[in-house]
């Protein structure tokens, strides 16, 4: 199958700080993206989606002045955690699908954020 | 939108059969897909049904009815590495994948 990377895979930080997390298909075009996120024992929750060239689409209760996402290329995809707080301590995962709705997502190995 | 129900915690002995079970509502679907997930890890594929009936693949397989908007995931030969959590996923229409909440698998000898 696809290949998803993140980059990187584990980041510890001070509290006020930004971090920048790299999504990236290395073998097909990623038209769509979707960032995750996931707190300890529970599900992944959507937090928003971005189709390469426009704005991304942020799910209800997630702030899209902290979670700045960037879909500059059909491979590359960054979300930054803007003013980082322990509270923004999570797994964060991307997927990737190619150019139509029936496509495969596919995952990236995730990041782990702790904010300190 | 779309929602899952499934089995939050299921324990099986090494060797037997498991199933776990998923409904789900949504407006819209283009599949039910199950996801594995080992604690520290990122989930991967483990299958996908778009139409009904049984896929299998090797020791998982999988069931779709969509009339029933129901599924399930079905682990044969238990093996103490396939304790994780199995979550199933579905998209509807030109939308990102769902996820359930998960099964919490525990195989004990």
């Amino acid at each position: 199958g696809a290949v998803v990377s993140q980059h990187p895979s584990r980041v510890i930080c001070k509290s006020g700080t930004s971090v920048k997390i790299e999504c990236r298909s290395l073998d097909f075009q990623a038209t769509t993206m979707f960032w995750y996120r996931q707190f300890p024992k529970q599900s992944l929750m959507l937090m928003a989606t971005s189709n390469e060239g426009s704005k991304a689409t942020y799910e209800q209760g997630v702030e899209k002045d902290k979670f700045l996402i960037n879909h500059a290329s059909l491979t590359l995809s960054t979300l930054t955690v803007t003013s980082a707080h322990p509270e923004d301590s999570s797994f964060y995962i991307c997927s990737a699908r190619g150019g139509t709705a029936q496509e495969t997502q596919y995952f990236g190995p995730g990041t782990r954020l702790l904010v300190l | 939108g779309q929602s899952l129900e499934q089995p939050s915690e299921v324990t099986a002995v090494e060797g037997a059969i498991v199933q776990i079970n998923c409904t789900y509502q949504t407006s819209g679907f283009y599949g039910l897909s199950w996801y594995q997930q080992h604690d520290g890890g990122a989930p991967t594929f483990l299958s996908y049904n778009a139409l009904d009936g049984l896929e299998e693949t090797g020791r998982f397989s999988s069931f779709l009815s969509r009339s029933d908007s129901y599924g399930y995931l079905l682990l044969q030969e238990l093996q103490m590495k396939d304790s994780a959590s199995y979550f199933c996923a579905v998209r509807g229409g030109n939308t990102p994948l769902v996820f359930g909440k998960g099964t919490r698998l525990s195989v004990i000898a």
